[in-house]
């Protein structure tokens, strides 16, 4: 049974980096058929899907357009884990933070539990 | 990007009842359309994948069709557990975007 475990802050002061980090159990952030996102959720903006990673003999990275300039998204084969670092957030970057899997663009079928941040001096 | 749109934006039903949702995008998602169930407080979870694929575990009572732009979300005799907030998202091209969501409430 795959399994996604976030971890990370949930208050982050503005300009500062918010990081988030995704723990895969049952399933290998190199896979070759697997991709892995992160999307937030706030009143304001529904879901957003932020970004993915993924391996397909070498790393391939997406991210949306609204953050591309600020986002990181990195895998780690070691920790068999994947973080999220987004630098220079504002109050509009508070928001519900999730981890998902997606199996071929196939839908996103494990989630984290979620994280909730707050951006706020 | 590939805009979402969904209707009604809410919806009132009873238990045993059956509604629909539609989902239309502004360009051809070749059928990477994708269906989650989100209750409060808790994560997304996949009820379809591939425009009418039920994702393993869902009950069968939860259907998904059409093509091209425009789909359709029904669940059949509806039960208590099913009140919640449905989404569309297509995976046809990134960014991923979903719709606005559509909730279902008694």
């Amino acid at each position: 049974q795959v399994q996604l475990q976030q971890s990370g802050p949930g208050l982050v002061k503005p300009s500062q980096t918010l990081s988030l980090t995704c723990a895969i159990s049952g399933d290998s952030v190199s896979s070759n058929s697997a991709a892995w996102n992160w999307i937030r959720q706030s009143p304001s903006r529904g879901l957003e899907w932020l970004g993915r990673t993924y391996y397909r003999s070498k790393w391939y990275y997406d991210y949306v357009v609204s953050v591309k300039s600020r986002i990181t998204i990195n895998p780690d084969i070691s920790k068999n884990q994947f973080s999220l670092h987004l630098n220079s957030v504002t109050p509009e970057d508070t928001a519900v933070y999730y981890c998902a899997r997606s199996i071929d663009d196939n839908g996103m079928d494990v989630w984290g539990q979620g994280t909730t941040v707050t951006v706020s001096s | 990007d590939i805009q979402m749109t969904q209707s009604p934006s809410s919806l009132s039903a009873s238990v045993g009842d059956r509604v629909t949702i539609t989902c239309r995008a502004s360009q051809r998602t070749n059928n990477y359309l994708n269906w989650y169930q989100q209750r409060s407080g808790k994560a997304p979870k996949l009820l379809i994948y591939a425009a009418s694929s039920l994702q393993s575990g869902v009950p069968s009572r939860f259907s998904g069709s059409g093509s091209e732009t425009d789909f359709t979300l029904t669940i059949t005799s509806l039960q208590p557990e099913d009140f919640a907030t449905y989404y569309c998202e297509q995976s046809y091209t990134t960014p991923h975007t979903f719709g606005q969501g559509t909730k279902l409430d008694i």
